[in-house]
């Protein structure tokens, strides 16, 4: 994997589903996966950022698990709420850490 | 938190005048802005790194001479796109990195959506 690859693109769940994305990025020379929640006319958010492989973070109903080995991560959402609703970014960066390679985003619907 | 501003958030303008963007930091200093283009349907692109007193590092394929960037002080950075034409109509987001921050620590202005007439 060359670049930064997010699925699906777009996804519209029920309130109370859980669902999760997938994020693949390149896995030689990796230094770090962020995740960002980004609402229209708002700043990107930031959600985790990891750089170990196996490691698992969490905030509130959204978890986040990456695999450096193999070049993905998941974001899960437990029992979305329609406040859920944004775009999912995820972003890689290599060597330094400096540049960020974005994907293009998961965009969420969290319906009534 | 942090913050950076963005502005505006939105400007029309015709083809060959220029456009300024600001991006301020509110409550921090930011010793690294990035300047970031995203197209429709595409990802963010890195246009350009900018380190507070240098000169800006544009990525391959980035005119200098159309996007200039100037970071002239550690809580304000903007970037100039001059002689616009409709190609250049685009969204244009900042980013910036806190003085002593983990490298890993960003935070991102609003978004400027430019539309070139």
């Amino acid at each position: 994997i060359l670049n930064v690859e997010q699925s699906p693109q777009s996804l519209h769940v029920q309130e109370g589903d859980s669902t999760n994305f997938t994020c693949s990025f390149p896995s030689s020379n990796f230094y770090a996966l962020h995740w960002y929640r980004w609402e229209t006319a708002k700043s990107p958010e930031a959600l985790f950022v990891m750089t170990l492989n196996g490691d698992e973070k969490k905030k509130g109903r959204i978890s986040a698990t990456l695999n450096t080995k193999e070049g993905y991560s998941y974001l899960y959402i437990k029992g979305s709420q329609p406040e859920d609703s944004a775009t999912y970014l995820c972003a890689s960066s290599t060597g330094g850490g400096n540049k960020l390679t974005f994907g293009t985003g998961t965009q969420l619907k969290v319906e009534l | 938190g942090a913050v950076v501003s963005q502005h505006p958030s939105r400007v029309i303008c015709k083809s060959g005048t220029s456009v300024k963007i600001e991006c301020r930091s509110l409550d921090f200093q930011a010793t690294t802005m990035f300047w970031y283009r995203q197209f429709p349907k595409q990802s963010l692109m890195l246009m350009a790194t900018s380190n507070e007193g240098s000169k800006a590092t544009y990525e391959q394929g980035v005119e200098k001479d159309k996007f200039l960037i100037n970071h002239a002080s550690l809580t304000l950075s903007t970037l100039t796109v001059t002689s616009a034409h409709p190609e250049d109509s685009s969204f244009y987001i900042c980013s910036a990195r806190e003085r002593g921050a983990r490298v890993y620590g960003y935070t991102f202005g609003s978004g400027t959506r430019l539309t070139v007439v």
